[in-house]
Parts: C-alpha cells; sequence; structure tokens
C-alpha cells in the first residue's frame, strides 16, 4: 500500500524557516517524481513545487521560487521541503505527493504550517 | 497565472448526473489534454479522480468522467450518490507548472 506521511509542520515566525519531511513507502520511491501541493485554510489547492526521480529537475511556484527548496534522499525515501523568510501568506496545510505534474496520484494526509508573531 | 475557474457550488439529487465545469485559457492547458479532477471530503486529502482527460485510476468509479471543448474541461458525475458530497478541483499543466481551479462544492439534496 502506498503511504506518505508528512511531519515537520509547526508555528513560526514571518522570516523563519522550517523543514518538512515526507516518508513514502510501499512502492519504489526512486522510480516517480513528486511534488508538494499546499492548502491554505477553507482555501483551495496550490502546487508548490516538483522534483525529478534524480533529483536533477526541479520547478517551483513563482510565489515561492527562491524562499523555498525541495529536495529527495532516495536511500531514504523521503521527499523534504526547506522553507525559508516564510511569510503568513504560506500558513497552508502542505501535502506531499506523487506524480509528474499533470496528475498526483497519491497524497499524504498533509502537515499544517502556521506563520504568525 | 490565474486559478481555473469553476463554479462555486453544484448540487444535484441522488441518481442525477451533474456537470462541473473548468474554464481557463489556451496557455493555460497547453498543447495536450492533461486536465486531471480530484474529489476531497471535509478534513482530508484530495484523491486522484481523473487525469489525462478522461482516464480513471484504478477502483475509481465509471460514474466519473471527462471532457474538454476549448478552453473548458469538465466533469460529469452521473448517478449522483451522497457519498459524492465533497469539493472538487480541476488541475491543468502547462509549461512544467500545474494550475489548480477554485474548486466546487457539491451538494447531494
Amino acid at each position: 500500500e502506498v503511504q506518505l506521511v508528512e511531519s515537520g509542520g509547526d508555528l513560526v515566525q514571518p522570516g523563519g524557516s522550517l523543514r518538512l519531511s515526507c516518508a513514502a513507502s510501499g512502492f519504489t520511491f526512486s522510480g516517480h517524481e513528486m511534488n508538494w501541493v499546499r492548502q491554505a485554510p477553507g482555501k483551495g489547492l496550490e502546487w508548490v513545487s516538483y522534483i525529478h526521480n534524480s533529483g536533477t529537475t526541479i520547478y517551483y511556484a513563482d510565489s515561492v521560487k527562491g524562499r523555498f527548496t525541495i529536495s529527495r534522499d532516495n536511500a531514504k525515501s523521503s521527499l523534504y521541503l526547506q522553507m525559508s523568510s516564510v511569510r503568513p501568506e504560506d500558513t497552508a496545510i502542505y501535502y506531499c505527493t506523487r506524480g509528474p505534474g499533470y496528475y498526483f496520484d497519491y497524497w499524504g494526509q498533509g502537515t499544517l504550517v502556521t506563520v504568525s508573531s | 497565472q490565474s486559478a481555473l475557474t469553476q463554479p462555486t457550488s453544484v448540487s444535484g439529487s441522488p441518481g442525477q448526473s451533474i456537470t462541473i465545469s473548468c474554464t481557463g485559457t489556451s496557455s493555460n492547458f497547453g498543447t495536450y489534454n492533461l486536465v486531471s479532477w480530484y474529489r476531497q471530503h471535509p478534513g482530508k486529502a484530495p484523491k486522484l479522480i481523473l487525469y489525462a482527460g478522461n482516464k480513471r485510476p484504478s477502483g475509481v468509479s465509471d460514474r466519473f468522467s471527462g471532457s474538454k471543448s476549448g478552453n473548458t474541461a469538465s466533469l460529469t458525475i452521473s448517478g449522483l450518490r451522497a457519498e459524492d458530497e465533497a469539493d472538487y478541483y480541476c488541475s491543468s499543466y502547462a509549461d512544467s507548472s500545474p494550475l489548480f481551479g477554485g474548486g466546487t462544492k457539491v451538494t447531494v439534496l
């Protein structure tokens, strides 16, 4: 069974940093592209970032470019999102998702990031 | 890029069919039909129900179907059931950038 389990969400002050993690199991992690998608409270979905199987190709949404960094460790079947210079508008549930970007076939349960002073 | 436009809400009675539209621009949808649709129940993670326009992942009911005409994609749910009450999101893909619609709340009367 495919499982994606996020962790690392927390309350962080504006301008601060936070690292999210996603532990994958039930499939060959190194064989799949991965993404982060977020959802602000009561709002819709917003794609955040994509990383290719090998980690050599990475894309970001304009809203996070230059502030967030996506990475992966295939040996640990783990996906990461390093968040820096966070803003109140980054407050959201962050979902780890599997897929090429034109679809996301598995989603984790999400981890809540709250940016507030 | 602006979000794709979906109706805020759609409702129907059990057994009926409903259609949710998803409108964008030619630049939103790109050359190929790479539209996907997701269902999200309250407090839960979204679930993929259609991809590449009209392909269903394993285990998804054939009551869900998709189509696209010009710059508008559509999701049709036939034989509406109580369990279909949820939020539905469309997504397009162009220039290596996924884009979501604002979401549609489906109410089963």
